[in-house]
């Protein structure tokens, strides 16, 4: 059974950091590309970030370009959502996403507010 | 960026009615179109990928059709659990957008 499970969401001031994580499991992490996408409360789906299976390429909406960094290790099945410069606009509920957006993690909130 | 105009916003319909749903793409997606559902406070999950192929366990009333820029999904048969709010996404090119979401209620 696939699963991915976000953690390290919370509660956070303007201009702060936060690292989202995302454990994967039940299918060959390391061969798949993976998505972050995000949903403010009340709002529709945004994707955000792509990396390859290889870290070869990432790719960034312009909201976020500058500010997040999406990385993986495949050692540990892990993706991951540096970010950074935090803004109000920014709190939603933070989703993982295989490639082809076959499957998805459960989300974690990140709420940035003074 | 391809933009996904998806169209109903709001949709009231009665259990058993024909339920259809539609986007259009700013430009041409070659099927690079898949549908999602979100049912409240739930994490969406994939129905339809390739603009018409069955995701693992979806129920057979699920369908998606379309090419070019026109994309459908329906439902034959309306059931209580398929009250949710539906998606659409391009994955023709990045980045990646989605449609404004169809929110399903009953009538």
């Amino acid at each position: 059974e696939v699963q991915l499970v976000e953690s390290g969401g919370g509660l956070v001031k303007p201009g702060s950091s936060l690292k989202l994580s995302c454990v994967a499991s039940g299918f060959t992490f390391s061969s798949y590309g993976m998505h972050w996408i995000r949903q403010a409360p009340k709002k529709g789906l945004e994707w955000i970030a792509l990396i390859y299976y290889d870290s070869s390429n990432k790719y960034y909406a312009d909201s976020v370009k500058g500010r997040f960094t999406i990385s993986r290790d495949n050692s540990k099945n892990t993706l991951y959502l540096e970010m950074n410069s935090l803004r109000s606009e920014d709190t939603a509920m933070y989703y993982c996403a295989t490639g082809s957006f076959d499957y998805w993690g459960q989300g974690v909130m990140v709420t940035v507010s003074s | 960026d391809i933009q996904m105009n998806q169209t109903p916003s709001t949709l009231s319909m009665s259990i058993g009615e024909r339920v259809i749903i539609n986007c259009h793409a700013s430009e041409i997606i070659n099927t690079w179109l898949s549908w999602h559902q979100q049912k409240p406070e739930n994490a969406p999950q994939l129905l339809i990928s390739k603009a018409s192929n069955f995701h693992t366990e979806v129920p057979s009333r699920f369908s998606g059709s379309g090419s070019g820029t026109d994309y459908s999904l329906s439902s034959s048969s309306l059931e209580p659990e398929d009250i949710a709010t539906y998606y659409c996404v391009q994955a023709k090119s990045l980045p990646n957008t989605f449609g404004a979401g169809t929110k399903l209620e009953l009538k």
